[in-house]
């Protein structure tokens, strides 16, 4: 079957450093995607990773381990409005196919 | 505003009536996918179209649900008999051809009472 976990909930203060990890189990392979949904919005992409590595842009980082089926999200210097809920999703099968999504992990960034 | 559009923004219907929503995609973008997000849950994928062929379908889509995209550019979602738990957000997304990045429209959040 096709899983995607992620944890549920993180909390964090302004100007830290936060992890969000992803693990997945899917019948299939062709890319990692993190997208972030603020409240009553639509979700907006973050980044991408279909080899294994760190991607970085801006104060957003992602890395993936295809073999460990393994991705983390990394945010730096933490502003309030990077509360969110952060989702990570897979696309199993070919270029422009369906993302399956976890359920996200809400993070609540305090002064 | 030339993102992806959806319209209607909120509709309440009663369980058992027919409901239609719209979706106006990025103009250049040919690939057009139905997603469905209910509180606390991630979006789940509901169908997919290339130009006007729907080329993808979940199989928790149930026979009462219908999608269309006659000419390729906008479609529509349309739900029957609708049930309480129908209730939930429905969000389209377009892409190019080659475009790694789904583009997500405000979504239409569907009430059933």
């Amino acid at each position: 079957g096709q899983n995607i976990d992620q944890p549920t909930e993180m909390t964090a203060t302004e100007g830290a450093i936060v992890q969000i990890n992803c693990t997945y189990q899917t019948s299939g392979f062709n890319g990692l995607f993190w997208y972030q949904q603020h409240a009553g919005e639509a979700p907006t992409f973050l980044s991408y990773n279909v080899l294994d590595g760190l991607e970085e842009k801006g104060r957003f980082s992602s890395f993936l381990s295809r073999s460990k089926g393994y991705s983390y999200l990394l945010l730096k210097e933490l502003q309030m409005k990077d509360s969110a809920s952060y989702l990570c999703a897979v696309r199993s099968n070919q270029a422009g196919t369906a993302l399956i999504f976890g359920k996200g992990t809400t993070l609540s960034v305090s002064s | 505003d030339t993102g992806v559009s959806q319209d209607p923004r909120h509709k309440i219907t009663k369980r058992g009536q027919n409901v239609t929503f719209r979706c106006d995609p990025i103009s250049e973008h040919n690939r057009l996918y139905w997603y469905r997000q209910t509180l606390g849950q991630g979006p789940e994928f509901l169908t997919y179209f290339q130009n006007e062929a729907q080329l993808e379908k979940s199989r928790l889509l149930s026979d009462r649900f219908s999608a269309e995209r006659p000419k390729g550019s906008f479609s529509t979602l349309e739900i029957q008999r609708t049930e309480q738990g129908d209730s939930a957000m429905y969000l389209c997304a377009s892409s190019t051809g080659t475009g790694v990045e789904q583009y997500f429209g405000p979504g239409t959040r569907l009430t059933v009472t």
